[in-house]
């Protein structure tokens, strides 16, 4: 079935320090999205990014469509920027769905 | 303002018993989505609808129905609750071909 890659599963920065999250999709995709959670709370869309570049304050989302990846690049991190990112792609050809990965745990301490 | 709500936010259901978690949207998408999110599996679709009228099974359907009776509101029901389906459940809502999708708040349902 459709699987996403999603590294590093978990990862500790000073505060101050940038991060690099990367994902791995299995089959083409038309989209992807990355997604912010905090602990018992919803899923907030950073970026829909079906490919290219965006840019969001200190967040910037790249998708490459022909090497079925995207990495979502924090800079200067901060204490809040701790919680649980998750991408999730939609299969070319398939129902809209939206497959995820299992997610990158970003702790950041001052 | 909130475009997707759920209710309730929480429930505790006995095993056996019937359970309806509702969603409501305000963002006009015709598809809307069920989720469910556990430790160890990530989230996992379980059923869709690409419009009032329809819905589809996703990938973990078994044990669940859905209802899409307009636009606006879509429920996933669980006819005889047990307590394999104690998670947290998101609803979303999503436009055409591939668009990007909006999630609601999210319901933790325990069931014992």
């Amino acid at each position: 079935g459709q699987q996403v890659q999603q590294s590093p599963a978990s990862l500790v920065l000073q505060e101050g320090e940038n991060a690099e999250l990367q994902c791995n999709f299995s089959t083409s995709l038309n989209s992807m999205q990355w997604f912010y959670q905090r602990p018992g709370g919803s899923l907030v869309s950073l970026f829909y990014n079906p490919s290219g570049t965006k840019h969001s304050g200190r967040l910037t989302s790249t998708t490459v469509i022909k090497e079925r990846r995207s990495s979502l690049h924090i800079s200067s991190s901060q204490t809040t920027d701790s919680g649980t990112y998750l991408c999730a792609f939609m299969a070319t050809g398939g129902n809209n769905k939206l497959t995820f990965g299992q997610g990158t745990v970003l702790s950041v301490i001052p | 303002e909130a475009a997707v709500t759920q209710s309730p936010r929480n429930k505790v259901a006995v095993t056996g018993g019937k359970v309806t978690l509702s969603c409501n949207q305000t963002n006009n998408h015709n598809n809307m989505y069920w989720y469910r999110q556990d430790t160890g599996h990530g989230l996992r679709l379980i059923h869709y609808s690409y419009g009032a009228g329809s819905t589809e099974k996703g990938d973990i359907p078994d044990g669940y129905k859905a209802s899409r009776p307009s636009q606006e509101n879509f429920s996933l029901i669980l006819e005889l609750a047990t307590p394999s389906q104690t998670s947290v459940y998101f609803c979303a809502s999503g436009g055409l071909d591939y668009a990007e999708q909006f999630f609601g708040p999210g319901t933790r349902l325990t069931v014992l």
